[in-house]
């Protein structure tokens, strides 16, 4: 599976826009860009996917760069219910893969 | 509509004991896939069952461990013989159609072994 790399943690303001970025340099034309994201220790919640075309729905948006080597996850007007472990996820099959995430922080 | 259920969400066993978890999928999703997550460790890929099959249990202990999902009721992942080193969280998911679609997560099962 192609690996990703996130940085470990970043802080954000409340309001604001929370831009997250993951590389995965070693992709596969058919791998899917996955990411989830876990509150607490909770189970992880489904956020977003996308193979090409950038995505959006009623959490964030999913930005994949042309080459598809990187991707960023915009949450658009973080809050405080935002704070979590945000996972991205190169998908082959039905195993994810989770890695150490990035530590989201958003502070009032 | 309900999301993915699990039980209990903590459990205590003795070491040599027998632990039980059991999930119950969305409505209308008939792919069950187990995670276990060590204390400060990502999630894990276990176990991937459909109905009264298991399709790969590649993720899974050879020794002690054991998943089902029968035709009728909830899947269940059955820990024998527990040992310290089990003590982790455990999350089941279920996905509707395919192996591709997305999985959607219960909110897991804490075993703590003593």
């Amino acid at each position: 599976d192609a690996k990703t790399t996130q940085p470990t943690s970043m802080d954000c303001a409340e309001g604001r826009a929370a831009n997250l970025p993951c590389n995965h340099s070693t992709i596969s034309g058919n791998e899917y860009v996955y990411w989830y994201r876990q509150i607490h220790s909770q189970g992880p919640q489904y956020i977003i996917h996308g193979l090409k075309n950038n995505e959006t729905n009623e959490m964030a948006s999913l930005i994949i760069t042309e080459d598809r080597k990187s991707s960023t996850l915009i949450l658009p007007h973080a809050t405080l219910r935002d704070t979590a472990v945000y996972y991205c996820i190169v998908r082959v099959d039905y195993k994810l893969s989770f890695g150490a995430g990035t530590t989201v922080t958003v502070r009032a | 509509n309900a999301g993915v259920m699990q039980n209990p969400r903590h459990l205590v066993r003795r070491r040599g004991q027998e632990a039980r978890l059991r999930c119950s999928p969305m409505k209308g999703h008939s792919h069950v896939y187990w995670y276990r997550q060590l204390p400060e460790e990502g999630l894990k890929f276990m176990v991937y069952l459909q109905k009264e099959n298991i399709i790969d249990e590649s993720g899974m202990p050879k020794e002690r461990f054991s998943a089902e999902f029968p035709k009728e009721g909830p899947s269940i992942l059955r820990i024998q013989q527990v040992v310290r080193g089990d003590s982790a969280a455990y999350f089941c998911a279920s996905s509707q159609n395919s192996r591709e679609d997305e999985q959607y997560f219960g909110p897991g099962t804490r075993l703590t072994v003593t």
